[in-house]
């Protein structure tokens, strides 16, 4: 069973509109998340990382972990058809090791 | 300007072909770790470095070698490459392992093609 869950999408999103996406994880003793984004053949970039329950908002990016239900969303306000990519949900637990979701692709549609 | 360089940036070799593939920062960041990206299964973990002469098995080690003989640098070797290695790989390195610290920067990627 895959440890790090995202839906793959494509996730279909008219421009301006709200993009919300899901990740949820099965080990419990994580402590670090993080949202990247990566667009076909490039590197990811990193957008949000989270730390403590509840919401933590930068821009038109909003991160959301609930670590009780095991799950961190990311909010994107006024899409934008640069805002078009693979969004990877990633986390770590104390000892270094990282796992990655398969990513949620998203098209903003004009 | 800060980064994480690899290189080679693409390489097609044969099976069985030692080859070793360099990653470096120049931000003095203690961590580093290497991925490989393969289409539906996103980026899986090879080996990481929490600082100099300390390394550990990510999720997906088996054919793989590291080291970490300096702190700027942590090469991944292949001993005897084969087929089922080829993929696209990403080295990254974080100021450490500790929360608030451990956002990771990923480098321009290697594609390796093992025929």
């Amino acid at each position: 069973q895959k440890e790090v869950e995202q839906n793959s999408g494509p996730l279909s999103v008219p421009e301006g509109a709200i993009a919300s996406l899901n990740c949820t994880y099965s080990d419990r003793v994580s402590q670090s998340f993080f949202w990247y984004r990566q667009y076909s053949g490039k590197s990811p970039e990193l957008i949000m990382s989270i730390y403590s329950n509840g919401d933590k908002e930068d821009g038109r990016f909003t991160a959301q972990l609930n670590k009780a239900s095991q799950y961190v969303s990311l909010l994107i306000r006024d899409s934008q058809p640069s805002d078009s990519a693979t969004y990877l949900c990633a986390l770590t637990d104390s000892w270094g090791k990282f796992q990655f979701g398969a990513g949620t692709q998203v098209v903003v549609t004009p | 300007e800060a980064q994480v360089t690899q290189n080679p940036r693409y390489l097609i070799t044969v099976t069985g072909k030692k080859l070793t593939v360099t990653c470096s920062q120049n931000m003095n960041h203690e961590y580093m770790s290497w991925y490989r990206q393969d289409p539906g299964l996103g980026l899986r973990q090879i080996y990481y470095s929490m600082n100099v002469e300390v390394t550990d098995k990510g999720d997906v080690p088996e054919g793989y070698k590291v080291s970490r003989k300096e702190k700027r640098n942590f090469p991944l070797i292949l001993e005897s490459p084969s087929p089922n290695q080829t993929s696209l790989y990403f080295c990254a390195s974080s100021l450490s392992s500790s929360a608030s610290y451990n956002e990771q920067f990923f480098g321009p990627g290697t594609r390796l093609t093992v025929l």
